[in-house]
């Protein structure tokens, strides 16, 4: 089993400035790694993914995320944020094998003030 | 190209009340379905989930029900709501195989009153 934790419920930050939401999960097997987006009263988005290869994944929107196997973590990072990015964002692991059924973590909502 | 669709966008019901919500998929064959609830504050939590007709796995017990008519249908029940049941719902599907993520539809806000 998996299981996924979002360390902030909320992060606020000003426009253009950069923001790190951050993801650790847990997880007996090898893992798929995942950030999806939600607007206001929308469905998810998927922003990127890691499934192997480089740990550096590149998404869209100007996100990117760093899997780190050794401390457990898939941190989503934008260098420069801009007020369309206020939204929920949702971290999710899969493990390679069983039901591919992915757990999601709780979302962090992140808010950009202008 | 491949969409989801899934409505009413809002719905709002009174205690006791029938609940059915409509989830479609097209551009497609045999996708995996799931149905999962959003409450505030609380994350994701996955309900039901379909790999193929009439094969329905329930991941928590609940007031709730789901079916898979057809292939690329997927719809939730209630045949009495709770006030407990109000949120928003979202249905995903995903093709078959290791490397492919979610697409989700735009979510039903179901209010119990």
């Amino acid at each position: 089993a998996q299981s996924v934790t979002q360390l902030d419920s909320q992060v606020p930050v000003f426009e253009e400035a950069p923001v790190e939401l951050r993801c650790n999960y847990s997880s007996s097997v090898s893992v798929y790694l995942f950030w999806y987006v939600q607007y206001p009263n929308q469905g998810l988005q998927l922003l990127l993914k890691y499934l192997s290869g480089s740990t550096l994944v590149k998404g869209i929107n100007g996100f990117e995320a760093e899997f780190n196997k050794s401390q457990t973590s898939f941190h989503l990072r934008k260098p420069s944020v801009h007020i369309s990015d206020t939204a929920e964002y949702f971290c999710a692991v899969r493990g390679l094998g069983g039901s591919y059924i992915p757990t999601f973590g709780r979302g962090t909502s992140l808010i950009v003030h202008p | 190209s491949q969409t989801i669709h899934q409505w009413p966008a809002t719905l709002v019901q009174p205690v006791g009340s029938p609940l059915s919500l409509e989830c479609t998929v097209e551009g497609t064959s045999n996708p995996n379905l799931y149905w999962y609830r959003q409450a505030a504050g609380r994350g994701l939590q996955l309900l039901f989930y379909s790999v193929g007709i009439g094969q329905i796995s329930s991941e928590v017990p609940q007031n709730l029900s789901a079916s898979r008519p057809q292939d690329r249908q997927f719809i939730l029940s209630s045949k009495k709501l709770l006030l407990s049941d109000s949120g928003f719902y979202l249905c995903a599907w995903r093709a078959t195989g290791l490397f492919h993520g979610y697409t989700f539809g735009s979510g039903t806000r179901l209010t119990v009153v």
